[in-house]
């Protein structure tokens, strides 16, 4: 069974970092592109982040204005997203998600709630 | 930038009719997208890629096409497990549409 599991949510100050992790299960995790998207409270969908199976092509959303690195770590089927320099803007849901086909995901974790308030 | 611009923005109907959701890119080589369904406290799921395949275990009352630039999703005979938020997704940055919110009276 695919899973995938987020941590690393939690509550942090304007300007504080955060990092999250996605440890993923029951499939060759090297095998997948893997994503990262948010969603604000009461708002949609918004892509974040993407990185290729080996982790060398990397994409970030226009609106992250590089504060935002992802990263993944094959030997132990984990996706990671270091978030620096964060805003109360930040503050959403950030699901893992695996990419089956080139830009749909056929997978998504539960996602973990990043709260950025002082 | 291309954006996907969903309709409506609320849907109301009743079980057992036909809901027709539509997506509509401002790119206008946009030639596949994917649908996903989301209900409350939940991941989105996948319902549609490439514009018309059923994801795994997807029932078949779920369909997309494409007419023109006009993308749909249509849920031919609604359940009330159907209430849910729709949203669809292009190729192009990964965009998503702003969503189209289901309610089954």
């Amino acid at each position: 069974e695919v899973q995938l599991v987020e941590s690393g949510g939690g509550l942090v100050k304007p300007g504080g970092s955060l990092r999250l992790s996605c440890a993923a299960s029951g499939f060759t995790f090297n095998s997948y592109m893997m994503h990262w998207v948010r969603q604000a409270p009461g708002t949609g969908l918004e892509w974040v982040a993407s990185i290729s199976l080996s982790g060398n092509y990397i994409h970030y959303s226009d609106s992250l204005k590089g504060r935002f690195t992802i990263s993944r770590d094959n030997a132990k089927n984990s996706l990671f997203l270091q978030m620096s320099s964060l805003r109360a803007e930040d503050t959403a849901v950030y699901y893992c998600a695996r990419d089956s086909r080139g830009f749909d995901f056929d997978y998504w974790g539960q996602g973990t709630l990043v709260t950025v308030s002082s | 930038e291309s954006v996907l611009t969903q309709s409506p923005a609320t849907l109301s109907l009743s079980p057992g009719e036909r809901a027709t959701l539509s997506c509509r890119p401002t790119q206008s080589d946009t030639r596949y997208l994917a649908w996903y369904q989301q209900k409350p406290g939940q991941a989105p799921r996948l319902l549609i890629y490439d514009t018309s395949n059923r994801a795994t275990g997807i029932p078949a009352r779920f369909s997309g096409s494409v007419s023109g630039t006009e993308f749909t999703l249509t849920i031919s005979s609604l359940e009330p497990e159907d209430s849910a938020v729709y949203y669809c997704q292009q190729r192009y940055k990964y965009t998503f549409g702003q969503g189209t919110k289901l309610q089954i009276k």
